[in-house]
């Protein structure tokens, strides 16, 4: 079963736009990264975030971890053609070898 | 350097054959792990092997196996086709494997199966 939760499904925004996506879990975690995934084909790594953070930027990305809700956000500034993808938020937990995987959030990005 | 490396890219199998995949992880990556994601899902853990010993197995039947091979490449194998097995599957690899938790995964480009 997935064990985060990608909020909207779908987004679709104008060239230029934010796009900001959420994503929700269950149970304590060591880390939660975020991929992105063009055309169903490879897991591109975005950013990881370890759950003593509670902020990290790269780039034109920045993520947000509230461990206390149990939520992430990520959002994309400055959207660009390039950035249409679905893109999944994925929980690592402590002791466990494995990343569990929201359904993800489709973006379209519209020039 | 080379990424990790999948094959084959694409394959279209028939109900109750037998297929295997292979993985090739980035070189110095010792961890490789197996997911399935069916259309329109996630990726969904299967295995994931450190140092040629499995270190975890997600929920599948025992039609599906795998191995780790002396120089970190992996093969995954599922036997007895069901049209549900038709997804793609992705390998992933990592430098180590953290008891704290599994760290940065480097996923390939996938084998699209498809099971007819």
């Amino acid at each position: 079963s997935q064990q985060g939760e990608e909020d909207p499904q779908a987004l679709s925004i104008q060239e230029g736009e934010n796009a900001t996506m959420n994503c929700s879990y269950k149970t304590s975690i060591n880390n939660l990264q975020w991929y992105r995934q063009n055309s169903g084909r490879g897991l591109v790594h975005l950013i990881l975030i370890r759950s003593n953070e509670r902020e990290k930027h790269s780039g034109r990305l920045r993520v947000t971890l509230d461990t206390s809700k149990k939520s992430s956000s990520l959002l994309i500034t400055a959207s660009r053609a390039a950035d249409t993808a679905s893109y999944f938020c994925a929980t690592a937990y402590r002791g466990d070898y494995k990343l569990s995987f929201g359904a993800g959030t489709t973006v379209t990005v519209r020039a | 350097d080379a990424g990790v490396t999948q094959s084959p890219t694409h394959l279209i199998k028939t109900r109750g054959q037998h297929v295997t995949l292979r993985c090739s992880p980035i070189s110095g990556h010792k961890s490789v792990s197996w997911y399935q994601q069916v259309l329109g899902q996630g990726p969904q853990f299967i295995f994931q092997y450190y140092e040629k010993e499995e270190r975890g197995r997600g929920n599948f039947p025992d039609r599906f196996s795998a191995r780790q091979f002396p120089n970190y490449s992996s093969e995954l194998n599922v036997n007895a086709l069901l049209l549900g097995d038709s997804a793609l599957y992705l390998c992933a690899s990592s430098l180590v494997l953290r008891e704290s938790g599994t760290d940065t995964q480097y996923f390939g480009p996938g084998t699209r199966l498809t099971v007819l």
